[in-house]
């Protein structure tokens, strides 16, 4: 079944660490660019990160540049994202997306998964 | 990085048509034919509607179709039908391969 599923969220304090993971799986996932997009409750969609095919390149939003990282591992056809000096702002649902083979757009998009920043 | 202008909520009774636009600047939506539109079901991911301005993806139905004009991206749905009631983002390419998305648009099916 071509699928992703994301993990790794919870409730976190202003400032610490967590770190998001996207499980692929029904596809070749090293020949595929993932993003990370976010949506904040009751909000919009807002595009976090993406990451090239092979991990090489990688582009943030301003909103998280510098705090956020994304990483893939291919051998485990998995995606990350470690999420540092987290803020209130930052809380939402977490979602991975595949760029489609005809780029700039996403074809596939996980679950999500919810992030709570809050003390 | 502003998000793209959408209006907040549209709504249209079965059968009818209705227009969605979203509106960039020249440096995102005017720039590049790089614009896309997701569906949104309340509490579920969302679904690629419409790539590359106009293009449907296989499965999608005929009834949903894109255009753009300048800086303003346009999704209309015609025959409008009670399970297009959803949340819709327009979303574009911007420079350094970054992404932009709309604020989204409620669909109202009356």
């Amino acid at each position: 079944q071509v699928q992703l599923v994301e993990s790794g969220g919870g409730v976190v304090q202003p400032g610490r660490s967590l770190r998001l993971s996207c499980a692929a799986s029904g596809f070749s996932f090293s020949g595929y660019a993932i993003h990370w997009v976010r949506q904040a409750p009751g909000k919009g969609l807002e595009w976090v990160a993406l990451i090239s095919y092979d991990g090489t390149n990688k582009y943030y939003a301003d909103s998280v540049k510098g705090r956020f990282t994304i990483s893939r591992d291919n051998s485990k056809n998995t995606l990350y994202l470690q999420m540092n000096s987290l803020r209130g702002d930052d809380t939402a649902v977490y979602f991975c997306a595949r760029e489609s083979s005809s780029w700039y757009d996403a074809d596939l998009w996980g679950q999500g998964t919810l992030v709570t920043v809050s003390s | 990085q502003s998000a793209l202008t959408q209006p907040r909520s549209v709504s249209g009774s079965p059968g009818q048509s209705v227009t969605i636009s979203c509106t960039g600047t020249s440096s995102d939506v005017g720039g590049y034919n790089y614009v896309s539109w997701y569906q949104q079901h309340p509490g579920k991911a969302p679904k690629l509607m419409i790539h590359d301005v106009s293009k449907r993806p296989s499965g999608v139905p005929d009834r949903f179709s894109g255009s753009k004009s300048g800086n303003t991206a346009s999704l209309t749905i015609s025959g409008l039908q009670a399970e297009d009631e959803a949340d819709y983002y327009c979303c574009s390419y911007a420079p350094s391969h970054t992404w932009v998305f709309g604020g989204g648009t409620k669909v109202t099916v009356l």
